[in-house]
């Protein structure tokens, strides 16, 4: 089936750096993939959608100059946290829609961020 | 804007035991419906979901769940649960056209072998 594969799977950066996160589809093309946020014991919240060639739509309270989110082809998002801080730590999960439709969506594994 | 809510934080199981995990969306309208689960360390995985047609949906690995319309419920079940579907059980709604997910905030189930 689709897989869909994100890089790193932990990240513990300094505060004030930035953070880059891959997402990518293994075996299909995506249009468009999702970034998700999960703080801990909550639930994973959309942060932005990635169209490809064009630019992220954010949802609301998102700050798009501090997730920059890149989408340069068919099978690659990524998403940069800039000057991240420790509030910024949580896990940020990508998904992309599989090809065949029937919400065929499949989610990367994770990546873990902790900003000291 | 439509809000799913699971009713319980952690499920603490013996092995054999039924499951029954709650989960309530807030949308009058037509909804896609589904369960994922997340297995420690690993990513989201589809365990069933509802579209359309029979309310009492079958899964993978032995869960099911039903659609109660009038109750906005979609709740998921297993008549015996094992020491391996230790993880973490997240409800998600679309509707029908939409293509983000809206998350429920999840329910850790643990079961003790």
């Amino acid at each position: 089936g689709a897989v869909v594969s994100q890089h790193p799977s932990r990240v513990i950066c300094k505060s004030g750096t930035s953070v880059k996160i891959e997402c990518r589809s293994l075996d299909f093309q995506a249009t468009t993939m999702f970034w998700y946020r999960q703080f801990p014991k909550q639930s994973l919240m959309l942060m932005a959608t990635s169209n490809e060639g064009s630019k992220a739509t954010y949802e609301q309270g998102v700050e798009k100059d501090k997730f920059l989110i890149n989408h340069a082809s068919l099978t690659l998002s990524t998403l940069t946290v800039t000057s991240a801080h420790p509030e910024d730590s949580s896990f940020y999960i990508c998904s992309a829609r599989g090809p065949g439709g029937d919400y065929g969506y499949t989610f990367g594994s994770g990546t873990r961020l902790t900003v000291v | 804007a439509q809000s799913v809510s699971q009713h319980n934080h952690h499920v603490i199981l013996s092995e054999a035991a039924s499951l029954e995990l709650g989960c309530n969306y807030s949308y009058g309208g037509t909804v896609n419906l589904f369960w994922y689960v997340q297995y420690p360390g690993q990513h989201l995985q589809l365990l069933l979901k509802y579209f359309s047609g029979d309310p009492l949906v079958k899964g993978i690995k032995g869960f099911e769940a039903e659609f109660i319309k009038s109750k906005f419920s979609f709740n998921l079940r297993k008549p015996s649960v094992q020491w391996s579907d230790t993880a973490e059980y997240f409800c998600a709604v679309t509707l029908p056209g939409g293509q983000n997910f809206v998350f429920g905030p999840g329910t850790r189930l643990s079961v003790l072998p």
